[in-house]
């Protein structure tokens, strides 16, 4: 099935350092959704965008609806360790339920 | 409040063996997704379930997965006869529903390994 494309494929960084991914797609979506994957875990819902344009924040975490509705950006700043895990995007078009997963952007944090 | 239970965590079978994986969503949630997790890769739906009616099957391998939600709260989805290929992450979510907060909470998944 499709599958959006995120970049990086995976990060190595160091404790409190900025971390920016972004994921795109060759469709439109409507609503732009960031989620956290721990070992062993299922997803967890971080961010929700409901708009073109639209920047939200929760906590160190700020994501954006591209203005041309094909791409989404998460950034994470001051990292910490529990940041580690695999971080996907999702998009949605409107009347339908169904998420379109990205690949994943694994985040690795150097002691 | 309890999350989306999924039991069992982690299966071993030998391929052309079938294998069932049950789904318990949170409370009072309508909507159910079964979703399947290669590795390396994100989550892609395989069926959804509004109360106990399949709205959307198109990504289930028919030939050989069956899902049922016959009460319309707990799920099952099964392979008969599994594959090699059939080895990855079986991913249980569940939303509120049409008119709620379409929110999917996913539950922690099964491991299915095909020897």
């Amino acid at each position: 099935g499709q599958q959006l494309n995120q970049s990086p494929q995976s990060m190595f960084i160091q404790e409190g350092e900025d971390v920016s991914m972004n994921c795109t797609s060759s469709s439109i979506f409507n609503t732009w959704l960031w989620y956290k994957q721990d070992p062993g875990e299922g997803p967890v819902l971080l961010i929700a965008l409901y708009k073109a344009g639209e920047l939200t924040s929760n906590g160190r975490l700020t994501a954006q609806f591209g203005i041309t509705r094909k791409d989404s950006f998460l950034n994470i700043s001051a990292s910490i360790p529990s940041d580690v895990g695999i971080y996907f995007c999702a998009g949605q078009v409107f009347g339908n339920e169904k998420l379109t997963f990205g690949t994943g952007t694994r985040l690795t944090i150097i002691p | 409040e309890a999350g989306v239970v999924q039991s069992p965590r982690y299966k071993i079978i030998e391929k052309k063996q079938p294998v069932a994986f049950w789904c318990n969503p949170i409370s009072g949630h309508n909507t159910l997704y079964w979703y399947l997790q290669n590795l390396g890769q994100g989550p892609e739906l395989l069926i959804r379930y509004e109360n106990e009616e399949a709205v959307d099957d198109s990504q289930l391998p028919k030939d050989r997965f069956s899902a049922e939600r016959l009460k319309g709260v707990d799920s099952t989805l099964k392979i008969q006869p599994a594959e090699l290929g059939d080895s990855a992450v079986y991913l249980c979510a569940s939303s509120l529903g049409a008119g709620g907060n379409n929110e999917q909470f996913f539950g922690p998944g099964t491991r299915l390994t095909v020897l």
